[in-house]
């Protein structure tokens, strides 16, 4: 058990609708990591929030977006879904900015997302 | 930009043998090295890091050693159990100017058979 969760733990939507995930971060963490995992593949870092704040962008467009609220909860929204957003997201907590920094990242469940 | 490869899978041994799952990674600056675990049906576990050359990350009996000359950091266990079963993800986190950012590899699958 890392403290982390994540809720839906499964979806479906159809292409061009919107999604909103949501992720509680481990208590005390003050960084949270978004990654999206395809089938058979490792995950692929979408974006990180600290303070509230977008500190680290992998390449996903700007559909894919963020908030981070002061009790370190999060939200990754997705907008006009297409297929390919089908996967498995992930999302991670870590005190990796601030001090000390410890880069080790704990991760939820994840919530699967089939977009139809 | 920074990338992590793993050697593909899946890899199968008998229990008790020896696992070395090789990953080596490029990145622009000084990353540090993770492996994490995915066992079926769950999320992803930190099995082991190092945070600078010549590091040694060790946990439950698997061990990898941060090698900056080759830029490797190379999975080993001694000897494995059928519970060791899972997909093995090598990853690297670099923290540059406040930012910080994580590239995993593709993983590679590992079965033990009793």
């Amino acid at each position: 058990e890392t403290g982390v969760t994540q809720s839906p733990t499964h979806l479906i939507k159809t292409r061009g609708q919107q999604v909103t995930l949501r992720c509680s971060s481990q208590s005390g963490h003050n960084t949270v990591s978004w990654y999206q995992q395809a089938l058979g593949q490792g995950p692929q870092f979408i974006f990180q929030y600290y303070r509230e704040e977008e500190n680290g962008r992998g390449n996903f467009p700007p559909r894919f977006s963020g908030l981070q609220f002061p009790n370190y909860s999060s939200e990754l929204n997705v907008n006009a879904l297409e297929l390919d957003d089908s996967a498995l997201y992930l999302c991670a907590s870590s005190l990796a900015a601030g001090a000390p920094i410890d880069e080790t990242q704990y991760f939820g469940p994840g919530t699967r997302l089939l977009v139809l | 930009g920074n990338s992590v490869t793993q050697m593909e899978g899946p890899v199968t041994l008998s229990e008790e043998a020896f696992l070395t799952i090789n990953c080596t990674y490029t990145a622009t600056g000084y990353p540090s090295l993770f492996w994490y675990v995915q066992y079926p049906g769950e999320g992803l576990q930190l099995l082991l890091k190092a945070t600078k050359a010549d590091d040694k990350g060790s946990n439950k009996g698997f061990e990898a050693t941060y090698r900056k000359e080759t830029t490797s950091f190379h999975l080993e266990k001694g000897s494995v159990q059928v519970s060791d079963s899972a997909v093995y993800f090598c990853a690297l986190i670099i923290t540059s100017g406040g930012s910080y950012i994580p590239t995993f590899g593709r993983g590679t699958s590992l079965i033990v058979h009793p």
